[in-house]
């Protein structure tokens, strides 16, 4: 069974840079999350979609950040320009119809912007 | 405005006794709380959750506790295990509300 799968695992970029993230959801997975996790604010949500649709986007921090989904299988988050503060793990999660309330993630993928 | 609150940064725990994870939530909205497990390098995994109807849920040797009207909840794990070290992350949802609301984390590491 495949989980949620991020890419790039890691990214390192200098400040000023666009940087994309990429998620491909488990299968039959209706809803997909972004979430950015900090030392200081733990695991915050960004955004997330119900059938591809964003629900919920008042986590982005700023306009520097966009996510799309154009189809069920796939969404991206972009960061343009990038900045250091924006150094974190950023996973991505995704559940199913009437899912119990459990959500499943992503390894996550690293960010470092120098 | 932090929702819900993980006071504790870490905790460190003999193996094989209990280890207590604490956390606060401010939201009365939320019906349903969840814990998950995070291993470095890996994303969080479900552990338990526990309805707003339920003081208590088990599943092996994990137990949270609800008490609404503290806003509190807390785990249990008995005996502690080398395997459970880990950072715990507490979460919140509202009802009709797809999205969880997590605190900070907690990092437990089991001492042999």
């Amino acid at each position: 069974d495949a989980g949620v799968i991020q890419s790039p695992r890691h990214e390192v970029t200098e400040m000023g840079q666009e940087v994309t993230l990429r998620c491909k959801p488990i299968s039959g997975h209706n809803s997909l999350f972004w979430y950015r996790q900090t030392m200081m604010r733990g695991l915050e949500l960004l955004i997330y979609f119900n059938n591809n649709v964003p629900i919920d986007d008042s986590g982005m921090p700023e306009d520097r950040f966009s996510a799309k989904m154009p189809n069920a299988s796939f969404s991206t988050l972009k960061i343009q320009p990038s900045e250091p503060r924006d150094s974190a793990v950023y996973f991505c999660a995704s559940s199913p119809v009437r899912s119990g309330n459990t959500i499943y993630f992503g390894e996550g993928s690293w960010l470092t912007v120098v | 405005d932090q929702q819900v609150k993980q006071n504790s940064p870490s905790l460190s725990v003999q193996e094989g006794r209990i280890s207590i994870l604490n956390c606060d939530y401010t939201n009365s909205m939320f019906d349903y709380f969840l814990w998950y497990k995070k291993y470095p390098a890996e994303g969080p995994t479900f552990l338990i959750s526990i309805s707003s109807i339920k003081d208590k849920n088990e599943d092996g040797r994990f137990t949270v506790f609800l008490n609404k009207s503290a806003k509190h909840l807390s785990l249990h794990i008995v005996p502690s295990q080398p395997g459970d070290s880990a950072v715990y992350f507490c979460a919140g949802r509202g009802e009709g509300n797809e999205k969880l609301t997590f605190g900070t984390g907690t990092r437990l590491t089991i001492i042999p």
